[in-house]
């Protein structure tokens, strides 16, 4: 199957700060998904982009889907405590199925 | 409105043990899937579900059976549970935007 590869595999930041991380793939994908998993938790769905070239805010959350639609990009602005957890990127493949990247994780210091 | 539910939260096996993870969703969504969490390698599908009475295998189907014989219910079945078998499952459902799907909160078992 596809496989995506999510950068940075983790990351450690000061609050306040914003983050990047990014998601590239081999192959295309139509949809791209954006999840947040926290401890103990499952995946929790945070913006979902759906045309190459879209750009989707949720709060301090944006995400653009890349034009080569190989691609993706998700930036936290001004980040918070409850940022912390582990982002994971997904692709649409075929009609009914998901591919997941490895996941990054965030760590704050406050 | 709970979502996507999973029973257990926890569960320890022994090798060979046979056992039942039950998903339930009251979202009427049409799609349902498990997955397997292990560390580093996000999250791999296991099986999915089109519709009440279809299954189909995915990338990791090996040592797993499933069930939908009522749509609002997933089962997945380990028949002989080996230590490979260790992992975070997780259920998921999506309605008619099917790729956005919403998870539950996760079975951990550990075979041993």
């Amino acid at each position: 199957g596809q496989q995506l590869n999510q950068s940075p595999q983790s990351m450690f930041i000061q609050e306040g700060e914003d983050v990047s991380m990014n998601c590239t793939s081999s192959s295309i994908f139509n949809t791209w998904l954006w999840y947040k998993q926290e401890p103990g938790e499952g995946p929790v769905l945070l913006i979902a982009l759906y045309k190459a070239g879209e750009l989707t805010s949720n709060g301090r959350l944006t995400a653009q889907f890349g034009i080569t639609r190989k691609d993706s990009f998700l930036n936290i602005s001004a980040s918070i405590p409850s940022d912390v957890g582990i982002y994971f990127c997904a692709g649409r493949e075929g009609a009914q199925k998901l591919v997941f990247g490895q996941g990054t994780r965030l760590t704050i210091n406050p | 409105n709970a979502g996507v539910t999973q029973t257990p939260k926890f569960r320890v096996l022994k090798t060979g043990q046979s056992m039942t993870l039950l998903c339930a969703q009251d979202m009427n969504h049409e799609y349902m899937y498990w997955y397997r969490q292990d560390p580093g390698m996000g999250l791999r599908l296991i099986h999915y579900s089109v519709g009440e009475g279809t299954t189909a295998k995915g990338e990791v189907p090996d040592g797993y059976n499933v069930s939908r014989l009522k749509k609002q219910n997933f089962l997945l079945g380990l028949e002989s549970a080996a230590p490979s078998q260790t992992s975070v499952y997780f259920c998921a459902s999506s309605g008619d935007s099917f790729y956005e799907q919403y998870f539950g909160p996760g079975t951990r078992l550990t075979v041993t």
